[in-house]
């Protein structure tokens, strides 16, 4: 039972490349969420899936897409990289019953020059 | 706009040494306020849920206790171990799902 896991670890770009950052998990939970996270910001929600096939913006959504085409998988997708966007991103999941308590998965580190 | 405030920013306490973090909050209509404990390196892990004034959950070392403006997370006798940045959360009525977090106390406890 690997829980949440994210793939890549570590990433950097150049502005204006594209990638995309997967989140799988392994404990069928209904919800998923990205989240990126700054020094002196904490956690601040992009997108979030209630669902397999339904997605929702979160308070940062600008300048970030996603897709929810399997109910284990989460995948977060950055069109155009800005500088801004370099931060660290997690993926969390959690059940229906328990939407607050959230599984989160190791985290991205990624730096866009 | 749900706002979640925590102090301090920083920590750093001898080992037995008792003290306590605070989480001060603005929401409409508290649904729940939650504490995560996260590692160095690695995501937030839960620790406690709280929904009402008064309330009270307790593990090992750990006391969170919830107000109608803030809560306490009261550590007694820390140990080394118990090295992390605790994160508070709040969920509101209206948003079932999102979770306003605060910037985090990073906790250090030397040997």
């Amino acid at each position: 039972n690997a829980g949440v896991t994210q793939t890549p670890k570590f990433r950097v770009l150049k502005t204006g490349q594209s990638m995309t950052l997967l989140c799988a998990q392994d404990m069928n939970h209904e919800y998923m969420y990205w989240y990126r996270q700054d020094p002196g910001m904490g956690l601040r929600l992009i997108h979030y899936s209630v669902g397999e096939g339904t997605t929702a913006k979160g308070e940062v959504p600008d300048g970030y897409n996603v897709s929810r085409l399997k109910k284990q998988n989460f995948l977060l997708g950055l069109e155009s990289a800005a500088p801004s966007q370099t931060s660290v991103y997690f993926c969390a999941s959690s059940s229906r019953a328990l939407d607050y308590e959230q599984y989160f998965g190791p985290g991205t580190r990624l730096t866009v020059t | 706009e749900d706002q979640v405030t925590q102090s301090p920013e920083a920590l750093r306490l001898q080992e037995g040494e008792s003290s306590s973090l605070n989480c001060s909050y603005t929401v409409s209509g508290l649904r729940g306020l939650f504490w995560y404990r996260q590692d160095p390196g690695k995501g937030p892990e839960f620790l406690f849920t709280l929904y009402s004034a008064g309330e009270e959950k307790e593990k090992e070392r750990l006391k969170a206790t919830l107000t109608k403006k803030e809560s306490f997370l009261h550590i007694t006798a820390p140990k080394p171990e118990d090295s992390a940045t605790y994160l508070c959360a709040v969920q509101a009525g209206g948003s079932a799902r999102q979770l306003t977090f605060g910037s985090g106390t990073q906790l250090t406890v030397l040997p």
